[in-house]
């Protein structure tokens, strides 16, 4: 599975759109990018994922650059709850490897 | 949508005996499940992947006599910790791969194990 790159933190403010960037520049043409986020001791809650279509859905967008070595996921109105740790991960078949995540932090 | 739950959710235990942790997909078939583990401020490390009716395959570094894998239907896989030690103190996620589908994955809450 590829590694991904993502800033170890961002802050954004309460009410506005949170752009969280990963970079997967090893991506092969089979491996789908997947976002998963962690709130403080519980399990990873899935996001997104997409190919190389940008992507949206009642929770958030994926942007994926036309070379698919990167990705931006877009939280359109950050709230507190949007608080957590995110994870970009790509994948093929079979496992998920999970790198370091972006702290998310919404501040009112 | 598909629902992971793992049992029990916290468990403490004296050192030297053993834990076991199930992981259950509630409303689909799982083929495959994969066990992480998780310290303190770090990310998920995968431990192992197991296949129903086959043996689970283990990570580098990872002890499979220690951590017993039984993945032994379509819907449940056991974790089962033996001769739990404080160091073994860690949250455990579970997650499960729809059969047949496009490798999506799903997450259980995680289990906090706690070796006095």
């Amino acid at each position: 599975d590829a590694k991904t790159t993502q800033p170890p933190s961002m802050d954004c403010a309460e009410g506005r759109a949170a752009n969280l960037p990963c970079n997967h520049s090893t991506i092969s043409g089979n491996e789908y990018v997947y976002w998963y986020r962690q709130i403080h001791s519980q399990g990873p809650q899935y996001i997104i994922h997409g190919l190389k279509n940008n992507e949206t859905n009642e929770m958030a967008s994926l942007i994926i650059t036309e070379d698919r070595k990167s990705s931006t996921l877009i939280l359109p109105h950050a709230t507190l709850r949007d608080t957590a740790v995110y994870y970009c991960i790509v994948r093929g078949t079979g496992k998920s490897t999970f790198g370091d995540g972006t702290t998310l932090t919404v501040k009112p | 949508g598909a629902v992971v739950s793992q049992h029990p959710s916290w468990v403490i235990c004296k050192s030297g005996t053993s834990v076991k942790i199930e992981c259950r997909s509630l409303d689909f078939q799982a083929t495959t499940m994969f066990w992480y583990r998780q310290f303190p401020k770090q990310s998920l490390m995968l431990m192992a992947t197991s296949n129903e009716g086959s043996k689970a395959t283990y990570e580098q570094g990872v002890e499979k006599d220690k951590f017993l894998i039984n993945h032994a239907s379509l819907t449940l896989s056991t974790l089962t910790v033996t001769s739990a030690h404080p160091e073994d103190s860690s949250f455990y996620i579970c997650s499960a791969g729809i059969a047949g589908g496009l490798n999506e994955q799903f997450f259980g809450p995680g289990t906090r194990l706690t070796v006095l």
